[in-house]
């Protein structure tokens, strides 16, 4: 089936570790996304990828890295210098560059820091 | 930059009532989604629809871009579609286009 895959669902990090969040998908998409979900609000767009060996800073980058080396993996990392990392985490992709299209998410992942 | 109002911002309603849920933008924009997000978080997209209304099943979707406002209609509600809804917008910003999502309406169906 093709789809989004996010892992872990649930992390749990001690304050001043990195950890990673993996995305991958078989859609094969060549737009992805990573947002940001606290509880109760809306979703708010840390960075995008509209090509491979390419990405840009979102509304709120700052603490987090991305890499795009192959078209269906996008992975965030949550850096220490993330002052408040406990979050829901999710994972996006649709079809176009030029135009978002229909936006496709993964089930998400929630980190909680210790 | 572009705003995205949801309103209302909570409803509860009895199995088997009808809704409107209502987005509303400050700015023209290239297209609008609808979502829904269960229980668990997952984001299911509903609408994809710049203009003009679509239907579902039981869900159906108006935009009016002239005016800069969607609208998601409910009917016949059950248990499974609480949870919360947003719309999101999307707009050119910075050489790419953007989603803006606005807060959600947060449904809670009882039976």
């Amino acid at each position: 089936d093709g789809g989004i895959t996010q892992s872990p669902k649930y992390l749990f990090r001690k304050e001043g570790q990195n950890v990673t969040l993996s995305c991958e998908q078989n859609l094969n998409h060549d737009a992805m996304y990573w947002y940001r979900q606290d509880p109760g609000q809306g979703l708010r767009l840390i960075y995008y990828s509209q090509i491979v060996n390419d990405f840009q800073k979102g509304d709120i980058a700052e603490g987090y890295s991305v890499s795009r080396e192959k078209k269906e993996s996008f992975p965030l990392t949550v850096t220490s210098a993330q002052k408040n990392p406990t979050a829901f985490y999710l994972c996006a992709s649709s079809i176009g560059q030029a135009i978002t299209g229909e936006l496709f998410f993964g089930e998400g992942s929630r980190l909680t820091v210790l | 930059g572009i705003q995205v109002e949801q309103s209302p911002p909570d409803l509860i309603l009895q199995e088997g009532a009808n809704s409107t849920l209502r987005c509303n933008f400050s700015d023209s924009v290239n297209n609008l989604q609808w979502f829904h997000q269960n229980p668990w978080g997952q984001l299911i997209n509903l609408f994809y629809i710049p203009s003009g209304t679509k239907q579902n099943g039981r869900l159906s979707a108006t935009t009016v871009a002239t005016e800069r406002y969607s609208l998601l209609y409910i009917s016949s509600s059950q248990t499974t579609d609480s949870g919360v809804y947003f719309c999101a917008v999307e707009r050119l910003s910075g050489g790419y286009n953007k989603l803006i999502f606005g807060a959600g309406t947060r449904l809670a169906v009882h039976p």
